[in-house]
């Protein structure tokens, strides 16, 4: 089956630095990738729709100079947090869609963000 | 706007047993699919079962079928034979297929436990 990696899987960083989360799909392009976000014990929240070589699209209320994501090939995404703070704490998860008529999103294994 | 409801925050079933998630959904479209994932104490998404909305008989595979009911907007999950692996955090999701974005909206989870 299809395969979506994430790195790092789990990060610490200080209050007011930067942090680069990678997804990507190992064994098929995907022309659009989701970034969602997941509070402990609550639903995946979609952040942004990315698609390979244009700019993300932001779902209503998430900061889009704060979640930075850059889809520049057809197997790589991004997600960086600016300027994090200890209230971007979270379960990032990203999932990426063949399109080309298929349905289904593959999704990466999350990465836990922790700021101090 | 499409939305995606699940009632039940947490249920409970005996090994062996069989155990109903309820999900119920609002959209206007015709056209659309369903999906249920599972997501374990790993995070990992798994897909569990998909159902076209266009097709009018129930997806099953192999201990997981659904309940599909178009005019109803319901779409409920049946685990039978419960195992302990079962026991996760199951979303219902939605997809359009007429709004031209691929992107899932997903109900707030049930959280089965399954009892030895």
């Amino acid at each position: 089956g299809a395969v979506v990696s994430q790195h790092p899987s789990w990060v610490i960083c200080k209050s007011g630095t930067s942090v680069k989360i990678e997804c990507r799909s190992l064994d098929f392009q995907a022309t659009t990738m989701f970034w969602y976000r997941q509070f402990p014990k609550q639903s995946l929240m979609l952040m942004a729709t990315s698609n390979e070589g244009s700019k993300a699209t932001y779902e209503q209320g998430v900061e889009k100079d704060k979640f930075l994501i850059n889809h520049a090939s057809l197997t790589l995404s991004t997600l960086t947090v600016t300027s994090a703070h200890p209230e971007d704490s979270s379960f990032y998860i990203c999932s990426a869609g063949p399109g080309q008529g298929s349905y289904e999103q593959y999704f990466g294994p999350g990465t836990r963000l922790t700021v101090t | 706007a499409q939305t995606v409801t699940q009632s039940q925050p947490e249920m409970s079933v005996q090994e062996a047993e069989t155990v109903t998630l309820s999900c119920t959904y609002d959209t206007s479209e015709s056209d659309y699919y369903l999906f249920w994932y599972k997501q374990p104490p790993s995070r990992q998404m798994i897909l569990v079962i998909r159902q076209e909305a266009y097709k009018q008989q129930n997806a099953t595979e192999n201990r997981f079928s659904v309940n599909f009911q178009k005019a109803a907007k319901s779409f409920s999950l049946k685990i039978s034979d419960s195992q302990l692996g079962d026991a996760a955090m199951y979303f219902c999701a939605y997809r359009s297929l007429t709004s031209g974005t691929y992107k899932y909206i997903f109900g707030t989870g049930t959280r089965l436990k399954v009892l030895a």
